[in-house]
Formats: C-alpha cells, sequence, structure tokens
C-alpha cells in the first residue's frame, strides 16, 4: 500500500519560513493536498492539486511537489499557524485516499 | 453557505449499532463526493471511505471494508456512516466531508464539525 511519510515535528520562529515535506514513491506523479487542523477543531483545507489555494487561505501557504517529497511552506509564519498538517493523495492503484501522519508545527 | 451538519455525540455500548449522519446544504448535493475520516483520541486522520450521492457509488478503505457501512439519502442531502456492532476501538472523532469538485481524488474543501463516538460497557 502507498505510504506517506511526514516529520512529526517542525518547529520555526515568527517571521520565518516553515517547510513541511510529505515523501512518498514518485509522489510527484499524484495531486497532493494539504490540510491544518487545530486543537479541537476541523481540518481545513489550504492547499490542493499540489499548489492551489481555497478562497480565503492566505498567500503565506503555498505547495510544490516533484519526484518523491512535496512540500508545504508557509511564509512569514505567524502563532496562529500553530497547529498539525497533514498531507493526502488518492492512490489510484488501490482506488483510496492516503494521509501522511501529520507534522505538528510549533511557532517558537 | 455552503455547510456539512454532522448529527451528535454519541455514547454506546459494545456490541450496539449506530448510524451517524452528515446533512449537506448550500450546494448540489448529489454532485460531489463525501468522504469519511475518522481521528482517534490523540492520533491522526484516516480515510475510511467515500460516496458519490448521486449514484451511490461507494469506495471503502481497505481497513474499514466489512467493518462500516456508508450510505446516501439524496431525497434529504444525507450521508452516513454506521456499524452493525460497535467495539471500543471504534471511539473516536469521525468527519465528514465535500470534496473541492466533482472527483473522487479531489481535496475535501467543506468538512463537517465532528461527531464524537465513544464505546464503553
Amino acid at each position: 500500500s502507498y505510504v506517506l511519510t511526514q516529520p512529526p515535528s517542525v518547529s520555526v520562529a515568527p517571521g520565518q519560513t516553515a517547510r513541511i515535506t510529505c515523501g512518498g514513491n514518485n509522489i510527484g506523479s499524484k495531486s497532493v493536498h494539504w490540510y491544518q487542523q487545530k486543537p479541537g477543531q476541523a481540518p481545513v483545507l489550504v492547499v490542493y492539486d499540489d499548489s492551489d489555494r481555497p478562497s480565503g487561505i492566505p498567500e503565506r501557504f503555498s505547495g510544490s511537489n516533484s519526484g518523491n517529497t512535496a512540500t508545504l511552506t508557509i511564509s512569514r509564519v505567524e502563532a496562529g499557524d500553530e497547529a498539525d498538517y497533514y498531507c493526502q493523495v488518492w492512490d489510484s492503484s488501490s482506488d483510496r485516499w492516503v494521509f501522511g501522519g501529520g507534522t505538528k508545527l510549533t511557532v517558537l | 453557505e455552503v455547510q456539512l451538519v454532522q448529527s451528535g455525540a454519541e455514547v454506546k455500548k459494545p456490541g450496539e449499532s449506530l448510524k451517524i449522519s452528515c446533512k449537506g446544504s448550500g450546494y448540489s448535493f448529489t454532485s460531489y463526493w463525501i468522504g469519511w475520516v475518522r481521528q482517534m483520541p490523540g492520533k491522526g486522520l484516516e480515510w475510511m471511505g467515500i460516496i458519490y450521492p448521486g449514484d451511490s457509488d461507494t469506495r471503502y478503505s481497505p481497513s474499514f471494508q466489512g467493518q462500516v457501512t456508508i450510505s446516501a439519502d439524496k431525497s434529504i442531502s444525507t450521508a452516513y456512516l454506521q456499524w452493525s456492532s460497535l467495539k471500543a476501538s471504534d471511539t473516536a472523532m469521525y468527519y465528514c466531508a465535500r470534496t473541492v469538485s466533482g472527483g473522487p481524488t479531489d481535496g475535501m474543501d467543506v468538512w463537517g464539525q465532528g461527531t464524537t463516538v465513544t464505546v464503553s460497557s
């Protein structure tokens, strides 16, 4: 089965850039979606189809995908960005969704 | 406003059955896939399955196939997740979510508020 690997945690100072990776075999051939989840809340889609942003999501959130790694980049990080982030892809070989294990972003 | 509203928290005993719901509004319910996601306490997101209410085409995660049933009633714009015999390990938060557009591979841009299911003797 297809596996997505995320680092358990990423720490960044306010105003700096956070990069959260999502590794998978030839993930560059798939569309990657990213979700933000704050404690006690439902997930929120922040990037879809590798690099598109839903309406209402700040331009500070961007995504890229190539080779075996997809990356969510958060520029000018704010305290309010502290959350868990999950990547997701559709595995066409098994006809199912796969989530990464999640990354906890800590704003120092 | 596009929204998904889920049914309220449930407390059940092992072996009991349960059906939770997810009602869509503000959009064409039959034109978007609805997925179900489990989140066990303190853990990550797990995809359970997805349904297209327009024709009830349903796909399940192998981890949940045979353990739950996903259905939809398009006449009342509601999707369901049901168990015939709950286990303590089914204790979790369950979310429904709608795909961005008409394909099952799209991201999910509208989420329900979640339904907490607690199974305890």
